[in-house]
């Protein structure tokens, strides 16, 4: 088992550019989110699935889009890059309902910079 | 907005030692996880603590939890080298899919 897998681990974008950052998972969990992780701010959510088809949004969803076609893959979009999107980005996922009391297994991360 | 602050934001203590960081919360919670963060790694998860319970304990990890006073505490016993890193609380409340992270307290376990 990969566990959670992040694509690609370092990327430089200038602003304006866009780009796709890949999430997947082979352990057949319903549950994804995207984080993003900058100094003193901890882990903030982006935006989240509950399943194959579907998405909905989390603290900060501005400039950002997902999509979750194939229930093993999560994909984070950014249309226009800015220079605030600089960040650590972190994929993860969960089996069942939070209220259920499960644990979220993360990717490695996407060390993304925008000139 | 966070929902869990850690505290203290950093500490160092000396190998073998004991070390407790502490999360406060703001509303009430179904459940209290706490995780570590290795330098440029993704975060694993250590513990779960359920809002009926008061302490729970894995191996060198003891966590507590007052509802009441809305915080928990993480003691990491007799402390290796390898537990340098950063320690998160993360919380979630009923009907709620999102997990809700605080900011995190440093350990840096002096050889």
């Amino acid at each position: 088992n990969a566990g959670v897998t992040q694509t690609p681990k370092f990327r430089v974008l200038k602003t304006g550019q866009s780009m796709t950052l890949l999430c997947a998972q082979d352990m057949n969990h319903e549950y994804m989110y995207w984080y993003r992780q900058d100094p003193g701010m901890g882990l903030r959510l982006i935006h989240y699935s509950v399943g194959e088809g579907t998405t909905a949004k989390g603290e900060v969803p501005d400039g950002y889009n997902v999509s979750r076609l194939k229930k093993q893959n999560f994909l984070l979009g950014l249309e226009s890059a800015a220079p605030s999107q600089t960040s650590v980005y972190f994929c993860a996922s969960s089996s069942l309902r939070l209220a259920g009391g499960d644990t979220q297994y993360f990717g490695p991360g996407t060390r993304l910079t925008v000139l | 907005s966070q929902q869990g602050e850690e505290d203290p934001q950093a500490l160092s203590i000396q190998e073998g030692e004991n070390a407790t960081m502490n999360c406060s919360y703001k509303t009430s919670i179904n459940n209290l996880q706490w995780y570590r963060q290795n330098s440029g790694r993704g975060l694993v998860h250590l513990i779960l603590i359920r809002s009926n319970e008061r302490e729970k304990h894995s191996g060198r990890l003891r966590v507590t939890l007052d509802t009441s006073k809305k915080s928990s505490s993480l003691l990491i016993t007799a402390s290796r080298a390898a537990d340098t890193a950063s320690y998160f609380c993360a919380t979630d409340a009923w009907g709620n899919e999102k997990l809700t992270f605080g900011t995190g307290t440093r350990l840096t376990i002096i050889p």
